[in-house]
């Protein structure tokens, strides 16, 4: 079966750095996806990673091991409007999104 | 702006009543994708249109259909709204699929109340 699998919750404190973990099994891989959701909206795009490495993006940045079925999402100087839900999300062969449930983030003060 | 609109943003319905969401694009996507999301859950995929072919999810009940009259417009009809339907439906959509990325493109999302 398809399996991504993330924390279910983190907490973190103003200014500091997270690091948001994704592991996932899927029928093939065409990228991986991380996505932001505030409560109660939809998800907004952050980031793509297709190749090994890590991509920048302001105080946001993703990782991918594709040999090792792993990703992370690193967030810098952390602000209160950080507190969101982060989704990881899978492309697999069929180019279907295959989501993770989410890490519920939560910026204290 | 280009975007994707939902409407209603909030959409009260009562059991066994049913209920048409309405999902519309000004960006020309070839895909238009219909999740459902639970509190605290991924999104789950019910179907898509890739141009005007449906593709439904084999665990996708029956009640539920879609309709795709043109490319600017997908609707989601719940043909007898349970009270285990009740959750934000996300509409989505996003260019090729074999395009280099394949980003999918959010509405806000209606929140559905089934009583």
């Amino acid at each position: 079966g398809q399996n991504i699998d993330q924390p279910t919750e983190m907490t973190a404190t103003e200014g500091a750095i997270v690091q948001i973990n994704c592991t996932y099994q899927t029928s093939g891989f065409n990228g991986l996806f991380w996505y932001q959701q505030h409560a109660g909206e939809a998800p907004t795009f952050l980031s793509y990673n297709v190749l090994d490495g890590l991509e920048e993006k302001g105080r946001f940045s993703s990782f991918l091991s594709r040999s090792k079925g792993y990703s992370y999402l690193l967030l810098k100087e952390l602000q209160m409007k950080d507190s969101a839900s982060y989704l990881c999300a899978v492309l697999d062969s069929n180019y279907q999104l295959i989501w993770g449930a989410g890490t519920k983030l939560i910026i204290k003060p | 702006d280009a975007m994707v609109i939902q409407n209603p943003r909030y959409q009260v319905t009562q059991f066994g009543k049913p209920v048409t969401l309405s999902c519309s694009q000004t960006l020309n996507h070839n895909v238009m994708y219909w999740y459902q999301q639970k509190s605290s859950q991924a999104p789950k995929l019910l179907f898509h249109y890739y141009d005007k072919d449906f593709n439904n999810e084999a665990d996708t009940p029956d009640n539920f259909q879609s309709r795709r009259p043109n490319t600017s417009f997908c609707f989601l009809d719940i043909r007898s709204p349970g009270l285990g339907d009740a959750a934000m439906y996300l509409c989505a959509t996003s260019r090729d699929p074999d395009g280099d990325i394949n980003e999918q493109f959010f509405g806000p999302g209606t929140r559905l109340t089934v009583l």
